[in-house]
C-alpha cells in the first residue's frame, strides 16, 4: 500500500514570496491534515480536513495560509506571502476516518524561508 | 486545552540498557495518548496508543507505556535498547472535542554500542 506523499520535498523561497505544497493521502482516507513543525518542536497541526471539508483549521494564519482539498483527495497547502518565520517542515497525514484512527504521516516537505 | 511535556529533550543511553522517555500531560478532559517515532530520513509513525481499557500498552518492538491519570503521565519505557532505536519519539494527546494531536516538543534518543 503506497503512503502518504508530499512534494515537493524541500523548497527555498525569498520572504515575501508565494510557495504551495501538495499532498496525496493513502487511498480510502477521508481525513487529511496538515501540521508545521518548526525545527526543536512538535508538530502543530494547521488544518483538518474531513473529505472535502474544514473540519478545524482554528490555528491556520488566515491572512497568509490557505488551504483546498476540492475532490476530498488530494491537497495543496499555500502561502502568500511567506515570512522568515514560516521557514519549517509542513507534513501532511491521513486517517481512515475522524477521530482516533492511526495518521499516517507522509515525509515533509522543508520550507526555507530567506 | 490539552498540552503535553517532554521533560528531556535528548536522552543518550548505552546498548542493552533501559530507558525511559518522559510524558507529562494537562487537560480538563479525558484524554488520548500517542507515542510516535520518527526514525532518521523517515516520516512520524504511531508506536503505542492508549485509549481506554488497560493502562499498559505495548509495541510490537519492545516499547511499553503506562497510562497514570493521577500523576497525569505517559511514559515510556523499554527495558533493553538496540543502535536502532536511535530516534526522535514525540508523546501526543488528543481529546473527543476534535480529536486534534497536540504534540510535545520531542525526546531524540542516541543509543550508543
Amino acid at each position: 500500500e503506497a503512503g502518504v506523499a508530499q512534494s515537493p520535498r524541500y523548497k527555498i523561497i525569498e520572504k515575501r514570496q508565494s510557495v504551495a505544497f501538495w499532498c496525496n493521502p493513502i487511498s480510502g482516507h477521508a481525513t487529511l491534515y496538515w501540521y508545521q513543525q518548526i525545527l526543536g518542536q512538535g508538530p502543530k497541526l494547521l488544518i483538518q480536513f474531513q473529505n472535502n471539508g474544514v473540519v478545524d483549521d482554528s490555528q491556520l494564519p488566515k491572512d497568509r495560509f490557505s488551504a483546498e482539498r476540492l475532490k476530498g483527495v488530494d491537497s495543496t497547502l499555500k502561502i502568500q506571502p511567506a515570512k522568515l518565520e514560516d521557514s519549517a517542515v509542513y507534513l501532511c497525514a491521513s486517517s481512515f476516518f475522524r477521530g482516533l484512527d492511526e495518521q499516517f504521516f507522509g515525509p515533509g516537505t522543508r520550507l526555507t524561508v530567506l | 486545552a490539552q498540552s503535553v511535556t517532554q521533560l528531556d529533550s535528548q536522552v543518550p543511553v548505552f546498548e542493552e540498557a533501559p530507558v525511559e522517555l518522559r510524558c507529562n500531560y494537562s487537560s480538563s478532559v479525558s484524554v488520548y495518548l500517542f507515542w510516535y517515532v520518527q526514525y532518521p530520513n523517515q516520516g512520524l509513525q504511531l508506536l503505542l496508543k492508549y485509549l481506554s481499557g488497560s493502562t499498559l500498552v505495548e509495541s510490537i518492538n519492545g516499547f511499553e507505556a503506562e497510562f497514570n491519570k493521577s500523576q497525569t503521565s505517559f511514559h515510556l519505557r523499554k527495558p533493553s535498547v538496540h543502535i536502532s532505536d536511535t530516534a526522535e519519539y514525540f508523546c501526543a494527546v488528543s481529546d473527543n472535542s476534535g480529536y486534534a494531536l497536540n504534540f510535545g516538543k520531542g525526546t531524540s534518543l542516541l543509543v550508543t554500542p
